[in-house]
């Protein structure tokens, strides 16, 4: 069955440090891939996507990722995090042959201490 | 704010009761998407509509069912509730059948 793993359940930070999150995924033929993030209390919101080209996707307030298809990865990174970065991010994968729908990682839920 | 509306907000109900999830999608999408976000199972995908079709079908079971209106808006029917089934219940959308999927604010439903 096809799988998303996210190996960080929890991960604590101060503000301005670096911040990297692991995602990977079972082999399934071609993929899209999309990291959320979900607020305290609010819906999820797309930080960015990969379909193809360049690995290396910028996404909105500072966020990237890397798609590493030999590694089925696509590791969330962004160099300072802040205190409003507090929330719970999920990476996403749709499998090109198995429609639209999305397989969702368990989440990860990131503290930003100030 | 996704521009994705549901509706209600929250929802409480009995064991054995019946309940309907209703959902907006963005202006111009025609694609309407059903997730369950629970503790123990995390996001998963339960329905996929396309134009008033369904188009693609997850671990829904056999007490839930959904549809999409000629107006484009969808319902997620839940009947016989179940302890288990307090849940996060998100409806996304997207322009095309295979198209960037965008989240409505969810529908916390809680049954007693």
């Amino acid at each position: 069955a096809q799988s998303v793993s996210q190996h960080n359940h929890h991960v604590i930070l101060s503000e301005a440090a670096s911040l990297e999150l692991g995602c990977n995924y079972s082999y399934g033929g071609t993929v899209n891939l999309f990291w959320y993030v979900q607020y305290p209390g609010q819906h999820l919101q797309l930080l960015l996507k990969y379909f193809s080209g360049d690995p290396l996707v910028k996404g909105i307030k500072g966020f990237e990722a890397e798609f590493i298809k030999s590694k089925f990865s696509f590791n969330l990174r962004k160099p300072s995090v802040q205190w409003s970065d507090t929330a719970e991010y999920f990476c996403a994968v749709k499998y090109n042959n198995a429609g639209n729908m999305l397989t969702f990682g368990g989440g990860t839920r990131l503290m930003v201490k100030p | 704010d996704s521009g994705v509306t549901q509706t209600p907000k929250h929802l409480i109900t009995a064991t054995g009761q019946r309940v309907t999830l209703r959902c907006s999608p963005r202006s111009g999408d025609l694609s309407v998407y059903w997730y369950q976000q629970s503790l123990d199972q995390g996001l998963q995908f339960l329905i996929q509509y396309y134009n008033g079709e369904e188009r693609a079908k997850g671990n829904i079971l056999e007490r839930f069912s959904a549809q999409q209106f000629p107006d484009l808006h969808s319902e997620l029917n839940l009947s016989s509730l179940e302890l288990g089934d307090s849940a996060l219940y998100f409806c996304a959308s997207s322009p095309g059948p295979s198209d960037t999927q965008y989240f409505g604010p969810g529908t916390r439903l809680t049954v007693l």
